[in-house]
């Protein structure tokens, strides 16, 4: 079945770091771009950062440029979120989804979301 | 503060067509397609409408999209009681190089 499937939540203290991972099969994951997207609970949905299927075009939200670094390895099949100093107010639900080639605004294939909570 | 604006709130009897509307500006709907997700509870957001009125594989003709200028609508026609759920618009921003979505609306089912 064509899925991706993020790991690494967990509890983090504020400040701390945390390192976010999705694995994508039964796709040709090198040919796609790829989103992180996380949702507060009981709140909408905020984009997080963006990474092209060669890597070459990174974007991120203002409200985590500087502490989360996206990345990917297409030999493995994997997208990663790593989050440094983090706040409060990046506690969510993340969730990796892919991007639909010809239309950078539509999400086609979604994860089952992976729990941050950031606490001390 | 979501950058599209959206009801949070819309409701029907079944059977009944229910539309949402999307307000963005020139940087988001102006200049890009706009994409509609469902949102059932505890799951992840399923894409229900993309290039402004296409509907993926599986996606019911119930519903369609339309965009003019920089506002878009979702309609869902013949409501019923499974269409309960969160609904957001998207659209990619070029002036933040990001998409950006909608703060939601919640559809019932009366």
């Amino acid at each position: 079945e064509v899925q991706l499937a993020e790991s690494g939540g967990g509890l983090v203290q504020p400040g701390g770091s945390l390192r976010l991972s999705c694995a994508a099969t039964k796709f040709t994951f090198s040919n796609y771009a790829f989103i992180w997207v996380r949702q507060a609970p009981g709140k909408g949905l905020e984009w997080v950062s963006y990474i092209s299927s060669t890597s070459r075009t990174i974007y991120y939200a203002d409200s985590v440029k500087g502490r989360f670094t996206i990345s990917r390895d297409n030999a493995k099949n994997s997208l990663y979120l790593q989050m440094n100093r983090v706040r409060d107010e990046d506690a969510a639900v993340y969730y990796c989804a892919r991007v639909l080639p010809g239309d950078w605004g539509a999400f086609d294939l979604w994860g089952q979301g992976t729990m941050v909570t950031v606490s001390s | 503060q979501a950058v599209l604006t959206q009801p949070p709130s819309a409701s029907g009897t079944p059977g009944q067509r229910v539309t949402i509307f999307c307000s963005g500006t020139r940087s988001n709907i102006g200049s890009n397609t706009v994409n509609w997700y469902q949102q059932l509870p505890g799951t992840a957001p399923k894409l229900l409408i993309y290039s402004n009125n296409q509907r993926p594989s599986g996606v019911p003709d119930r519903f369609s999209g339309s965009k003019s200028g920089t506002s878009a609508s979702l309609a869902i026609s013949g409501l019923q009681s499974e269409d309960e759920t969160d609904y957001y618009c998207a659209a990619w921003d070029d002036s933040l190089n990001g998409p950006v979505f909608g703060g939601g609306t919640k559809v019932t089912v009366l």
